[in-house]
């Protein structure tokens, strides 16, 4: 049974310019959380999903960040007109219950 | 609002010594509780989960305790080697389903 997979592992962005990440759950997981860890800062959740639905987005920056988790295919966090300050390493985790499991991460770099 | 504290932020001994690591939160309603293992660049490791029913587990080397009331837990770990060296993060679960991390310690252990 395959961990969290996400890719890429680093993703280099000039300013502007838009990010994707990747998360695809452990089989049979069906709910899916993403966290953002910034430079020398703990981790801060970030959304919660269920399959084709946002159960809990209160960490999510209000404006050009999003996530899905569509019925078919990974989970995705987008950020739009990326800026310096999204740097960061961005996880990804997926249960099938309380007990979460964590994938490797992405290292975004905003240049 | 849960806020999860974890002392000390840096920590440095020699190899073989008996260590403990602190963590604190602020809302004893807690559904479970999570030490992890960071290592540089890399994703999280999951030591060991306690749940708000339990006082304590145990792992190899490793024993953590859970003191609801108190908002505490500590991280034991027993017989310290150089590859324990990493940064260790404690997480709360709300029961909402988001983590509240702690900002880490950072152990060095020493040959």
């Amino acid at each position: 049974n395959a961990g969290v997979m996400q890719n890429p592992r680093h993703l280099v962005r000039r300013r502007g310019q838009e990010a994707r990440l990747r998360c695809s759950p452990m089989k049979g997981h069906s709910h899916v959380y993403w966290y953002r860890q910034l430079p020398e800062e703990g981790l801060k959740f970030m959304v919660y999903l269920q399959k084709e639905n946002i159960i809990d987005e209160s960490g999510m920056p209000k404006e050009r960040f999003s996530a899905e988790f569509p019925k078919e295919g990974p989970s995705i966090l987008r950020i739009q007109q990326v800026v310096r300050g999204d740097s960061a390493a961005y996880f990804c985790a997926s249960s099938s219950d309380s007990v979460q499991f964590f994938g490797p991460g992405t290292r975004l770099t905003v240049l | 609002k849960q806020e999860v504290t974890q002392i000390p932020a840096a920590l440095s001994v020699p190899e073989g010594e008996n260590l403990v690591l602190n963590c604190s939160f602020t809302d004893s309603a807690i559904y479970n509780l999570q030490w992890f293992r960071q290592d540089p660049g890399k994703g999280l490791t999951s030591l060991l989960l306690i749940q708000s029913s339990q006082r304590e587990q145990t792992s190899g080397r490793l024993n953590a305790s859970l003191d609801k009331s108190s908002g505490r837990s500590t991280l034991y770990i027993a017989a310290s080697q150089p590859g324990d060296s990493a940064t260790y993060l404690c997480a709360v679960n709300t029961g909402f389903q988001k983590l509240v991390f702690g900002t880490g310690t950072r152990l060095l252990v020493s040959p």
